[in-house]
């Protein structure tokens, strides 16, 4: 089974640019989840998607970060303008379904580390 | 609103020694708990899930337990070894199904 595809791995900007990132769950997967990991904390949960509706998205800061699921797969996060405190490690996780009628365990991808200078 | 805690931050043990891992949570009205591993610059690898009505699970050398009531949960590692030195996050799912993580326990292990 083929885990969680995430790119690019590494990205340097400047802020004020924009930048995006790319995600493609196990399959299957209905649930995927966006995180912030920044150094030296536990990752901080930013949307939650079942299928392409967001379940959570309750500390996604909106003003810059916006986040799809076209068609219950994929997922792009974009942040526009980046921030110096958006540096951190942004990790994608899926699992097969994020209700109370089944086992979740949550499967992470390799995270792409964002750098803003 | 949940908070989860991982004491101590950093634990550092010669080889061999059996260690204990400890994650506190808040909220005792959680789905399942969740340990990972997190090795330097890498993703998170799952390694045990308790679900709420579960007490403990076991895979290999490592034991994970919950207890609901006091809101805390331990990995247990037995027979440590080098390789297991990384970074270990609890996770909980609280019945609404969100998951709060901890900041996690760097642990190395010394040859």
């Amino acid at each position: 089974e083929a885990g969680v595809a995430q790119s690019p791995r590494y990205k340097i900007i400047e802020k004020r640019q924009s930048v995006a990132f790319w995600c493609n769950p196990i399959s299957g997967h209905a649930t995927l989840y966006w995180y912030q990991q920044i150094l030296g904390q536990g990752p901080k949960l930013l949307i939650q998607f079942q299928n392409n509706g967001v379940v959570d998205d309750s500390q996604l800061p909106k003003d810059r970060f916006s986040a799809e699921r076209l068609k219950g797969v994929d997922s792009t996060l974009k942040i526009q303008p980046a921030k110096l405190e958006d540096s951190a490690v942004y990790l994608c996780a899926s699992s097969r379904v994020g209700g109370r009628g089944l086992v979740n365990e949550q499967f992470f991808g390799p995270g792409t580390r964002l750098t803003v200078l | 609103k949940q908070e989860v805690t991982q004491i101590p931050a950093a634990l550092s043990v010669p080889e061999g020694e059996n260690l204990v891992l400890n994650c506190s949570f808040t909220d005792s009205a959680i789905y399942n708990l969740q340990w990972f591993r997190q090795d330097p610059g890498k993703g998170l690898t799952s390694l045990l899930l308790i679900q709420s009505s579960q007490r403990e699970q076991t895979s290999g050398r490592l034991n994970a337990s919950l207890d609901k009531s006091s809101g805390r949960s331990t990995l247990y590692i037995a027979a440590s070894q080098p390789g297991d030195s990384a970074t270990y996050l609890c996770a909980v799912r609280t019945n609404a199904g969100k998951s709060t993580f901890g900041d996690g326990t760097t642990l190395t292990v010394k040859p």
